[in-house]
């Protein structure tokens, strides 16, 4: 069965430092890749992709994805993290004969000032 | 402007009140689906729609049902609400590409709904 985890409930990061939220997968074939972000009272919005291509995919508002095949991975980064990225953020899986989507149960990014 | 628009946004209800919770999107995508999110469990599918006409289960089917009249309007029916289905209900939207589902959701801003 198709599966998304996300192992890490929050991650803390300093302002204008890295961030990193972890993500694997599994999924049968070739999956489709996707990180989604939640701000407090509002749906879900698209941040990135991976479908086919290169391994190192860029989204928006600066954030940046690598596609691991070896290790099943698919780990949202980004250099310099701001206040205002502050977010939830979900992995999510599709791919093989589904049509369906698994998201993970999301990771709280908090960015001190 | 490009949106998936749901209704309401917060509802208060009784157990074994019927209650519709409407979906309506203006991109003309042919998928639409509907989750819900609970603490700890993240996303999980309810009910999908490839086109109209054509619904199938996800993974949380029970107790709800859905239908695809029009391609623009996916309406979520709770026929008689429990307590178990309070929760924080979203419905997406993607265009369907190649038998593969591979196109970007779009989400409405997600519907409270509490079942007393």
């Amino acid at each position: 069965a198709q599966s998304v985890a996300q192992p890490e409930d929050q991650v803390n990061v300093a302002e204008g430092n890295p961030l990193t939220v972890k993500c694997t997968y599994s999924v049968s074939g070739n999956p489709y890749l996707f990180w989604y972000v939640q701000y407090p009272n509002r749906g879900l919005q698209f941040l990135l992709k991976y479908i086919t291509g290169d391994n190192l995919v860029k989204g928006s508002y600066g954030f940046e994805a690598e596609f691991n095949k070896s290790q099943t991975s698919f780990h949202l980064k980004k250099p310099s993290a701001l206040v205002s990225d502050s977010a939830l953020y979900f992995c999510a899986a599709g791919g093989g004969a589904t049509n369906k989507l698994i998201f993970g149960t999301g990771t709280l990014l908090a960015v001190q000032p | 402007e490009a949106q998936v628009t749901q209704n309401p946004r917060y509802l208060i209800t009784v157990t074994g009140k019927k209650l519709t919770v409407t979906c309506s999107q203006n991109m003309n995508h042919e998928y639409m689906s509907w989750y819900r999110q609970d603490p700890g469990l993240g996303l999980r599918q309810i009910y999908y729609s490839m086109n109209v006409e054509v619904t199938d289960k996800g993974d949380v089917p029970e107790g709800y049902k859905v239908s695809r009249k029009e391609k623009r309007n996916f309406p979520l029916i709770l026929e008689s609400p429990s307590p178990n289905q309070t929760s924080l209900y979203f419905c997406a939207s993607s265009s369907y590409t190649s038998g593969i589902n591979t196109g970007e959701l779009f989400f409405g801003e997600g519907s409270r709904l509490t079942v007393l």
